[in-house]
């Protein structure tokens, strides 16, 4: 059974920093591509990053534009862990936050509890 | 980026019933060379993570109850619920993996009537 499990959810302040972790288990992790998909609250749900295996080395990762440059995805494939390293973080960036194990092609096949990010004062 | 805009934003439909959720994307999501729609539904209970249900626009996910089916190709798609089964209560939403960034819609809450 695929399990992926998140944590590292905070209250922060804003231009603080976090770095969530999943831990994933049930399927071969090292070959998976990996996503984060964000849900603020009343909002819709927003893809926010992927970490693909396959394809050239330069374009195994992907941010969307609202955190490019202060959001960090990473793997270690030995430990079966995706991570987020957030930076600068904002008000907007309030948002559950999910990790997905993902089809080559974009599909979002299995989805974390998810972890909150409060980002406030 | 393709905006998706799904309709309603709610409805209520009674036990046993047909529901029906429309999807639009802004621009085709249909990728001519494979002849394949990149357009997927989740489907999102109270308290828990959004769930596959179908994706090429019309393939159930394995384990997906067969009274869901999706339709539609191009720029607009349907998402419909045979007979509505108290289980089925959630926040439906669409996506589009054709392009990056991959984007959703905004939401379709189901209630029973």
């Amino acid at each position: 059974e695929v399990q992926l499990v998140e944590s590292g959810g905070a209250l922060v302040q804003p231009g603080g920093s976090l770095r969530l972790s999943c831990a994933a288990s049930g399927f071969t992790f090292s070959n998976s591509r990996m996503d984060w998909v964000r849900h603020a609250p009343g909002k819709r749900l927003v893809w926010v990053s992927r970490f693909r295996t396959d394809g050239d080395e330069g374009d195994r990762i992907a941010y969307a534009d609202s955190v490019k440059g202060r959001f960090t995805i990473s793997r270690d494939n030995a430990k079966n862990t995706l991570y987020l390293q957030m930076t600068s973080l904002r008000a907007e960036d309030t948002a559950v936050y999910y990790c997905t194990r993902s089809g080559s092609s974009g599909v979002f096949l299995s989805w974390g509890q998810g972890t909150l990010v409060t980002v406030s004062s | 980026d393709i905006v998706m805009t799904q309709s309603p934003d709610s409805l209520a439909v009674s036990l046993g019933e047909r529901a029906t959720i429309n999807c639009k994307s802004s621009q085709s999501v249909l990728y001519s060379s494979n002849n394949k729609n990149y357009l997927a539904w989740y489907q999102q209970k109270p308290g828990q993570p959004p769930k596959l249900l179908i994706y090429w626009a019309s393939t159930r996910e394995s384990g997906v109850p067969d009274r869901f089916s999706g339709s539609g190709s191009g720029t607009d798609f349907t998402l419909t619920i045979s007979s509505l089964r108290a289980e089925d209560v959630a926040v439906y939403y669409c996506q589009q993996y054709y392009d990056a960034p991959i984007t959703f819609g905004q939401g379709t809450r189901l209630d029973i009537k």
